[in-house]
């Protein structure tokens, strides 16, 4: 069974521009989550998808930060315009019962 | 607001030896509780749960107690490999926020060989 897969795996921006991570979770999984990983401290919950719906956006900066599952499979984490505190890992996870989440390799992003 | 605390950042073990990595939690409606080991350049991994109806659980070297008055769980492997050097991350999940996942800081564990 394939895993969650997610692209690219680095970025490097420069502050104020635009920057697109994709995901494909696991498949059948209707449950997918973007999360951030600032370095040193654990993953923190961006978004949460249930198919196409949002359940949780809840600590998403809406004023930057964007996501889409708009078939309920993939999905797109955006943000638009990148700050310097945005450099973090953006891990993408999926779940078929929501008791155990698997996740991909991340996206490093690094914003100068 | 941290409300999964990993309060060790680092542990050094001797090979063979036991590896105990704690974790302390503050929501009491918590009711699932996870351990996920990360590789550098890798996504966490998912390594063994325990519900709140539980107070542990094993899987191979691994074992899980969960300590509920305490708001205490702890991860114990035995015997330690260098394989198991990793970061490991303690997570809760909130039945009322959807499940949502509360994940500490990380313990970086180095066994030595």
């Amino acid at each position: 069974e394939a895993g969650v897969a997610q692209s690219p795996r680095y970025k490097i921006i420069e502050k104020r521009q635009s920057v697109a991570f994709w995901c494909n979770p696991i498949s059948g999984h209707a449950t997918l989550y973007w999360y951030q990983q600032i370095l040193g401290q654990g993953p923190k919950l961006l978004i949460q998808f249930q198919n196409n719906g949002v359940v949780d956006d809840s600590q998403l900066p809406k004023d930057r930060f964007s996501a889409e599952r708009l078939k309920g499979v993939d999905s797109t984490l955006k943000i638009q315009p990148a700050k310097l505190e945005d450099s973090a890992v953006y891990l993408c996870a999926s779940s078929s019962t929501g008791d155990t989440q698997y996740f991909g390799p991340g996206t490093r992003l690094t914003v100068l | 607001d941290q409300q999964v605390k990993q309060n060790s950042p680092s542990l050094s073990v001797q090979e063979g030896r036991i590896s105990i990595l704690n974790c302390d939690y503050t929501n009491s409606m918590f009711d699932y509780f996870l351990w996920y080991k990360k590789y550098p350049a890798e996504g966490p991994t998912f390594l063994i749960s325990i519900s709140s109806i539980k107070d542990k659980n094993e899987d191979g070297r691994f074992t899980v107690f969960l300590n509920k008055s305490a708001k205490h769980l702890s991860l114990h492997i035995v015997p330690s490999q260098p394989g198991d050097s990793a970061v490991y991350f303690c997570a809760a999940s909130d039945p009322f926020t959807g499940n949502q996942f509360y994940f500490g800081t990380g313990t970086s564990l180095t066994v030595i060989p």
